[in-house]
């Protein structure tokens, strides 16, 4: 069975920083390109960040770019986002998801996300 | 970056009707176009990738169109367990973008 478990949500002060962390199972973790989506409350979704299967291509949002760092530990099986300087805008429920294929760029498991709460 | 325009903001209808979700993009993301349904306090699941590939085990009720900048989703036959938000997202450029959802609702 495929499970993504987040961990590392808390609450944290503006200008913080935070590591979040995403446990798999049940796949060959190193065969899948993996991502960040979060979720504001009340809001719809955001993509955040983007790393392939070596880690060696990444993308991130213009809202992320600069303060967050996505990684994988593909012997550990996984994933990482290390987020710094943050403000109240990344609220937000922070979901690590798996690309359905190599070249597919379409979410086909998640995790039950984690909640990051920026607030003084 | 590519703006996704989900229409309408709501939908109330009924079980049994049939249900048209709309998602335009600001420019043409070819067919890579994904749709998911979230419902409350749970994550998003995955309906529809490239604009019409149900994904295995998705109900058949379930259907997908479009190309360029328009896309539908389809309902054929709502059942209690598809009223939810639904949310389309585009993967033909970086940054990778979500619509703002369409929630559909039991009128």
């Amino acid at each position: 069975e495929v499970q993504l478990v987040e961990s590392g949500g808390d609450l944290v002060q503006p200008g913080g920083s935070l590591r979040l962390s995403c446990a798999v199972s049940g796949f060959t973790f190193s065969s899948y390109n993996m991502n960040w989506v979060r979720q504001a409350p009340g809001k719809g979704l955001e993509w955040v960040s983007f790393i392939n299967t070596g880690g060696d291509f990444i993308r991130y949002a213009d809202s992320v770019k600069g303060r967050f760092t996505i990684s994988r530990d593909n012997a550990k099986d996984s994933l990482y986002l290390q987020m710094n300087s943050l403000s109240d805008e990344d609220t937000a429920v922070y979901y690590c998801a798996r690309d359905l294929t190599t070249v597919t760029r379409a979410y086909d498991y998640w995790g039950q996300g984690t909640l990051v709460t920026v607030s003084s | 970056e590519i703006v996704l325009t989900q229409s309408p903001g709501t939908l109330s209808l009924s079980p049994g009707e049939r249900a048209t979700l709309s998602c335009r993009a600001s420019q043409s993301v070819s067919s890579y176009l994904t749709w998911y349904q979230q419902k409350p306090g749970q994550a998003p699941r995955l309906l529809i990738y490239d604009a019409s590939n149900r994904v295995t085990g998705i109900p058949a009720r379930f259907g997908g169109s479009g190309s360029g900048t328009d896309f539908t989703l389809t309902i054929s036959s709502l059942e209690p367990e598809d009223f939810a938000v639904y949310y389309c997202q585009q993967r033909s450029d970086w940054p990778l973008t979500f619509g703002g959802g369409t929630k559909v609702e039991i009128k």
